[in-house]
């Protein structure tokens, strides 16, 4: 079955420290694959996408995620948080032309000062 | 202004009662959709519909129904509320190509006792 998983469900960092997000996807081919953040009492804001081409993909807000065919993952990092990134973050995965989108369960994220 | 609106931003409401769930968007999108977010699974998908005339269920629809009365005005209904579907409902938008993000409104909060 199709699937998105994302393995942890808290995480807590040190502002400053560098933060990597988790995600694998279970699909017959290589879906489009994004990761969103809400922060508290927001909807959902893109942060990347990745459909083609160069493997790491540049976001906004200082986040970076690498598409890895071989692990089927698609995982986000920020080099030094900020307390601003407190929130949660969800991977999504959509299959090619069709644009709707599959969420992981989310990553709730702590920056501790 | 919001691109993507939801109204009410909070509701409670009692089992048994019907209530709407209304978003309005002002992207020019043809496509939107209806997620429920609840904790630990994500965001999960209730409707979509590409244009006005094109409605098509997602993966939880049982107890809720949809209208798409213009491009840009999407409701979402529960006929017969129940507890269980105490939840924040988000309302997205997305253009037509499938490679489209998708934009998110800020979310409406139901509680039903």
């Amino acid at each position: 079955a199709q699937s998105v998983t994302q393995p942890d469900i808290h995480i807590t960092v040190s502002e400053g420290a560098s933060l990597e997000l988790r995600c694998n996807y279970s699909y017959g081919a290589t879906p489009y694959l994004f990761w969103y953040v809400q922060s508290p009492g927001q909807g959902l804001q893109l942060l990347l996408k990745y459909f083609s081409g160069d493997t790491l993909v540049q976001g906004i807000k200082g986040f970076e995620a690498e598409f890895k065919r071989s692990q089927s993952s698609f995982n986000l990092r920020k080099p030094s948080v900020h307390w601003s990134d407190a929130a949660e973050y969800f991977c999504a995965v959509a299959p090619f032309s069709w644009g709707k989108l599959q969420f992981g369960a989310g990553t709730q994220v702590v920056v501790t000062p | 202004d919001a691109d993507v609106t939801q109204t009410p931003r909070n509701r409670i409401t009692k089992t048994g009662k019907r209530i709407m769930l209304e978003c309005s968007q002002t992207k020019g999108h043809d496509r939107m959709y209806w997620y429920r977010q609840d904790p630990g699974l994500g965001l999960r998908l209730i409707y979509y519909s590409f244009d006005v005339k094109d409605i098509n269920k997602g993966e939880i629809s049982d107890g809720y129904s949809v209208s798409r009365q213009a491009q840009a005005k999407f409701s979402l209904s529960l006929e017969s509320a129940i507890p269980n579907q105490t939840a924040l409902y988000f309302c997205a938008t997305s253009g037509s190509t499938g490679q489209e993000t998708q934009y998110f409104g800020p979310g409406t909060r139901l509680l039903v006792l």
